[in-house]
């Protein structure tokens, strides 16, 4: 199992390019999230899929998009880059069964830089 | 809208020493993890609690919850230096799937 990975590492971006935060899972999670930590800070949710085919809010929204393409990807979009975005990315999954592992994985995380 | 609360947010302690972070959170749950995060890493989960009364220890950490009181602790006892990391609670309301995050306790073990 490679558990949860994050493509790419490492981006730097122009204010105003857009570009696609990518995360897979192969753990059969139903619930996966994209965070965003900011230097020193805690991490803050950006949108959440509970389950294949749904997404929600999180808390800080706003300048993103999300696709739950299938229960193992769920992709970040920004559409028009701002310096305000420069953060570290992490993307996690959970099983949410009372049953079983509860445990939530992290993806290695994707640093992002906008100009 | 959850809030989850920690504290300390910072704390230098030196070896060999007992101490312990607090989680509060604003409304009912039916979960709670603790994370460390070193420093330019991701989270490793280290606990996850899933109901009023629940402990779980690991080395020298131990973790409880209160679900009553809307209270994790997570108990460092004689602190090494390997434990010196950033802390995070989550919390997962009840019947929901929204994950919040505390703002992190930064530890530091000093020789």
């Amino acid at each position: 199992n490679a558990g949860v990975t994050q493509t790419p590492k490492f981006q730097v971006l122009k204010t105003g390019q857009s570009m696609t935060l990518q995360c897979a899972q192969d753990m059969n999670h139903n619930s996966m999230y994209w965070y965003r930590q900011d230097p020193g800070m805690g991490l803050r949710l950006i949108y959440y899929s509970a389950s294949e085919g749904t997404t929600d809010k999180g808390e800080v929204p706003n300048g993103y998009n999300v696709s739950r393409l299938n229960k193992r990807e769920f992709s970040l979009r920004l559409e028009s880059a701002a310096p305000s975005q420069t953060s570290v990315y992490f993307c996690a999954s959970i099983s949410m069964r009372l049953a079983g592992s509860n445990e939530q994985f992290f993806g290695p995380g994707t640093r992002l830089t906008v100009l | 809208e959850l809030k989850v609360e920690q504290n300390p947010l910072f704390l230098s302690m030196q070896e060999g020493k007992n101490y312990t972070i607090y989680c509060n959170y604003s409304t009912t749950s039916d979960r709670l993890y603790w994370y460390r995060q070193d420093p330019g890493k991701s989270l490793e989960s280290l606990f996850v609690l899933l109901s009023n009364g629940a402990v779980k220890q690991e080395g020298r950490l131990m973790a409880s919850l209160d679900t009553k009181a809307r209270l994790s602790t997570l108990h460092i006892t004689a602190a090494v230096h390997d434990l010196s990391a950033t802390y995070f609670c989550a919390v997962v309301e009840t019947s929901g799937s929204r994950l919040t995050f505390g703002e992190g306790t930064q530890l530091t073990v000093n020789p």
